[in-house]
């Protein structure tokens, strides 16, 4: 089993939609979670941290079950530059340095 | 504003020979990292650096060797480039103080191995 798991998509939505995408992880011990965005052909950037309670930022919620463990992304609202693919992203507390990535999750939003 | 900076973007090797990709961070991170991206496999960690002086291996660290020079860079060599090394190649770089910390990513090089 894979450590961090998405469903690959293309998830393909109109501008307005509401979306959403899972991701799995493996480890019950992970320490943190995030979301990056990775437009094409370029590098992943940070889209937000995902902390226990949740959290919103603008149009962007992310939460986190550990009970179940998988952490969500909510996208509100979708506009054409949302367009990109989304990597789940975890620590998983073994060692304070490495991440382990999902595969992506890619979301493409049409007029 | 440069954050991580990779170089070269764009490579093409022919098979047996080598090349170093290089990598400088200006936010004073203590970690840095180079990883490999294929279609279909997300990022792979190849060698990882906690701080100067040392490095450890990755997932994915056959055929390839590293450096960190100084706190500033941190660089990767194929001795002889083989085809299954064909990827896109990113280093990142992060504080290294808490598993909280957000590893930045460079921009890339685009290898092809003939």
């Amino acid at each position: 089993r894979k450590e961090v798991e998405q469903d690959p998509g293309p998830f393909n939505v109109p501008e307005g939609a509401t979306v959403a995408f899972n991701c799995t992880y493996s480890n019950s011990a992970s320490q943190s979670f995030f979301w990056y965005r990775q437009d094409c052909r370029k590098e992943p950037k940070l889209l937000m941290s995902v902390y226990s309670s949740g959290n919103e930022d603008g149009r962007f919620t992310a939460q986190l079950n550990r009970a179940s463990q998988y952490i969500s992304l909510l996208i509100r609202d979708s506009k054409l530059s949302d367009s990109a693919t989304y990597l789940c992203v975890v620590n998983p507390g073994y060692n304070t340095d490495k991440l382990i990535f999902g595969t992506g999750t890619r979301l493409q939003v049409f007029p | 504003n440069a954050g991580v900076t990779q170089t070269p973007k764009f490579q093409v090797l022919k098979t047996g020979q080598s090349m170093t990709l290089q990598c400088a961070q200006d936010m004073n991170h203590n970690s840095m990292y180079w990883y490999r991206q294929d279609p279909g496999m997300g990022l792979r960690l190849i060698y990882y650096s906690a701080s100067e002086g040392t490095t450890d291996k990755g997932e994915v660290p056959n055929g390839y060797n590293v450096s960190r020079l100084n706190k500033r860079e941190f660089s990767l060599r194929l001795e002889s480039a083989a085809p299954s090394q064909t990827s896109v190649y990113f280093c990142a770089s992060s504080p290294g103080t808490a598993v909280e910390d957000i590893q930045y990513f460079g921009a890339g090089t685009r290898l092809s191995v003939l």
